[in-house]
């Protein structure tokens, strides 16, 4: 089945700095979905973006879908934006969706 | 270690049914979520679980969604009497106690349980 791996694993930044999360994906998708986790757990929807590019404040995204994978911006870091981010894709041809393994993120004051 | 399992991979029912999910979280892990995902949508948060109780539900959508966590172990998600516009995917998710920003687990997702409504 489709692959999904997010990249770096664990990142340290100080606040102020910018940074690139990575997703890919190892076959074609329908939609490609960048979500933060709260610090009560909960995903917190920032990108629905199977294709193209997307912006909302310090944060944007770009799925480049014909090369397989998803990048999600963050400029000039807070320490409020700590925190695990995953990206889930839907399977093209069905309702399978996977999720990757997160991406930590703490932001250093 | 076994991850976290739903059940049934896929339901298949008529309007007006009920149909209960199940979610099985990772041993240990106290904190439950409920996501789904409707056809053509995001992927939108239900509620969560510490233990049994419910830490927060307001993305429940409506009175016909009933989730329980008996015991702090499994959970369920019932729908009654199901509509069309449940169809989708239902996900469930755990993590461990004290979740915290940064020394805290991730979650962890099972496969998702498809629900098609007739």
């Amino acid at each position: 089945g489709i692959q999904v791996e997010q990249s770096p694993p664990d990142l340290i930044l100080q606040e102020g700095a910018n940074s690139t999360l990575r997703c890919n994906f190892s076959d074609s998708v329908n939609n490609l979905q960048w979500f933060h986790q709260n610090p009560w757990g909960q995903l917190i929807n920032l990108f629905y973006i199977p294709s193209g590019t997307k912006q909302n404040g310090r944060l944007s995204a770009t799925t480049v879908a014909t090369e397989r994978y998803s990048l999600l911006y963050i400029s000039s870091s807070q320490t409020t934006d700590s925190g695990v981010y995953f990206c889930a894709v839907e399977a093209t041809g069905g309702f399978k969706t996977i999720f990757g393994a997160g991406t930590r993120l703490f932001v250093k004051a | 270690e076994a991850g976290v399992t739903q059940f049934p991979s896929h339901s298949v029912i008529e309007k007006g049914q009920t149909v209960t999910l199940r979610c099985d979280p990772i041993s240990g892990h106290d904190n439950l979520y409920w996501y789904r995902r409707v056809m053509g949508k995001e992927i939108k948060f239900l509620l969560h679980f510490v233990k049994e109780s419910k830490q927060d539900e307001s993305g429940m959508p409506n009175n016909r969604f009933l989730a329980e966590r008996t015991g702090g172990t499994y959970s369920t998600l019932k729908v009654q009497p199901a509509e069309l516009e449940d169809s989708g995917v239902y996900f469930c998710a755990s993590s461990q106690e004290d979740w915290a920003r940064w020394t805290g687990d991730t979650q962890y997702f099972g496969p998702g349980t498809r629900l098609t409504v007739l």
